[in-house]
């Protein structure tokens, strides 16, 4: 497709529970983050794949939060035993090679626990 | 620890006016800037960037400016068009290389309402 494609784009869980989110991004663009947007807040990063590997996961809060990029394409955000904290708008983007530049969003997930 | 900070959570412009968007940040790593627009239910779209090497680019109605003693960046939307009404996003980057690059850190958005 032409942009970066996120499924589901609403997702309600009960508290506990285990929950993927996924990341569809530009064909051909190498680089893809994982953002989360709490209410009345900007978007904070939580992890950076270049290709398969996950360059950089400083953002993850915790280790119930793992990402995967298996093929250098999707990418799937998978949050176990989920938490009402978790609540917020988890954003995708990706970009032809990394950096700030050419940056695309998707139109996010938003995440519901209750 | 807020390294991007957007202190004016709403600003209300009349159409035709000046806008005016001020973003702070504390990192000197920092040598990236981009602003991003959001609207209700969508992801941010890219707008204006500015490398630290300048301290001014312009794009149409829009021109960010950089003072990087004072680390401080502004967007500037003239004239205002009520279609610009929006959440609007600064974000830095830090240095190029390394794991890091292309991480973006964003402030907390600014309401613009352009009012007809």
């Amino acid at each position: 497709g032409a942009g970066v494609s996120q499924t589901p784009s609403n997702k309600v869980t009960e508290k506990g529970k285990y929950v993927e989110l996924r990341c569809d991004p530009i064909s051909g663009h190498t680089a893809l983050y994982w953002y989360r947007q709490s209410l009345g807040q900007g978007p904070e990063f939580l992890i950076y794949f270049q290709g398969t590997g996950a360059a950089d996961d400083s953002g993850l809060p915790n280790d119930r939060f793992f990402a995967v990029r298996p093929e250098g394409s999707v990418s799937t955000l998978k949050i176990q035993r989920t938490e009402r904290g978790d609540s917020a708008v988890y954003l995708c983007a990706s970009s032809p090679s990394g950096g700030g530049y050419g940056y695309t969003f998707g139109s996010g997930t938003r995440l519901t626990v209750v | 620890d807020q390294q991007v900070k957007q202190n004016s959570p709403s600003l209300s412009v009349q159409e035709g006016r000046i806008s005016i968007l001020n973003c702070d940040y504390t990192n000197s790593m920092f040598d990236y800037f981009l602003w991003y627009k959001k609207y209700p239910a969508e992801g941010p779209t890219f707008l204006i960037s500015i490398s630290s090497i300048k301290d001014k680019n312009e794009d149409g109605r829009f021109t960010v400016f950089l003072n990087k003693s004072a680390k401080h960046l502004s967007l500037h939307i003239v004239p205002s068009q009520p279609g610009d009404s929006a959440v609007y996003f600064c974000a830095a980057s830090p240095n190029a290389g390394g794991t890091s690059y292309g991480k973006l850190t964003f402030g907390q958005g600014t309401i613009l309402t352009v009012h007809p």
